[in-house]
């Protein structure tokens, strides 16, 4: 499968642990987003990345949340301190650029439930 | 503030029926629009965005920035469309950043 994967599927924790989330993106691809979807909602705007360098953040991303994407490859979603409000489906997505920089492929996310 | 509305959460229509999902934004700039589809078990995917103003899988939208709208339509329903639309909206310039609407779920019956 070459499109967006996700690790883990689901996740399940409890409240006040820290829980990671992977996302490896279609490799040519050099731009990558957060999205947060809850039940009932449209995907929501996290964050986005080009190549290594975390360029938006919405206000959504409370200083609890903190992504990464080391190398510019694959990307990190961590959550400290978890709270019940954070069980969401967590998309990431991918691009490349120049005309196609708005066509998203996403993956499958990975569904999160604070306990 | 920029903002999508799908004032519909569920559309049922019977296959061959004409299908018409709405969409609304609110943006002071110049819109970007996208329709996103998901269907049962698959993740999101793009269906069509208003620059290339392409008919894809028999769906065309058109923007209508008199009325904020970019409604999604199709004349003849097949069972196979039956999915989840999200309309969206860019708001990033080149950076994609989209905001999408709360989506409408379209059941197309036999």
């Amino acid at each position: 499968d070459t499109g967006v994967s996700q690790n883990p599927r689901h996740k399940i924790t409890k409240r006040g642990q820290n829980v990671t989330f992977r996302c490896d993106p279609i490799s040519e691809h050099n731009r990558l987003y957060w999205y947060r979807q809850t039940l009932g909602q449209g995907p929501e705007f996290l964050t986005y990345f080009q190549n290594e360098a975390q360029l938006e953040k919405s206000r959504l991303l409370s200083d609890r949340f903190s992504a990464e994407r080391p190398k510019g490859s694959f990307s990190t979603l961590e959550i400290q301190r978890t709270e019940q409000g954070d069980s969401a489906m967590y998309l990431c997505a991918s691009s490349a650029g120049g005309q196609d920089s708005e066509k998203l492929f996403f993956g499958s996310g990975t569904q999160l439930s604070v306990l | 503030a920029q903002r999508v509305t799908q004032p519909e959460k569920l559309l049922s229509v019977f296959k061959g029926a004409p299908v018409e999902l709405k969409c609304n934004y609110s943006y002071s700039g110049s819109p970007e629009l996208f329709w996103y589809v998901q269907y049962s078990r698959q993740r999101l995917q793009l269906l069509l965005r208003h620059i290339s103003r392409e008919s894809i899988k028999g769906f065309t939208a058109d923007l209508n920035k008199g009325e904020t709208s970019f409604h999604l339509k199709k004349p003849f329903a097949q069972e196979e469309d039956s999915a989840m639309y999200y309309c969206a909206l860019n708001y990033g310039g080149s950076q994609g950043n989209l905001i999408f609407g709360k989506g409408t779920k379209l059941s197309v019956k036999p």
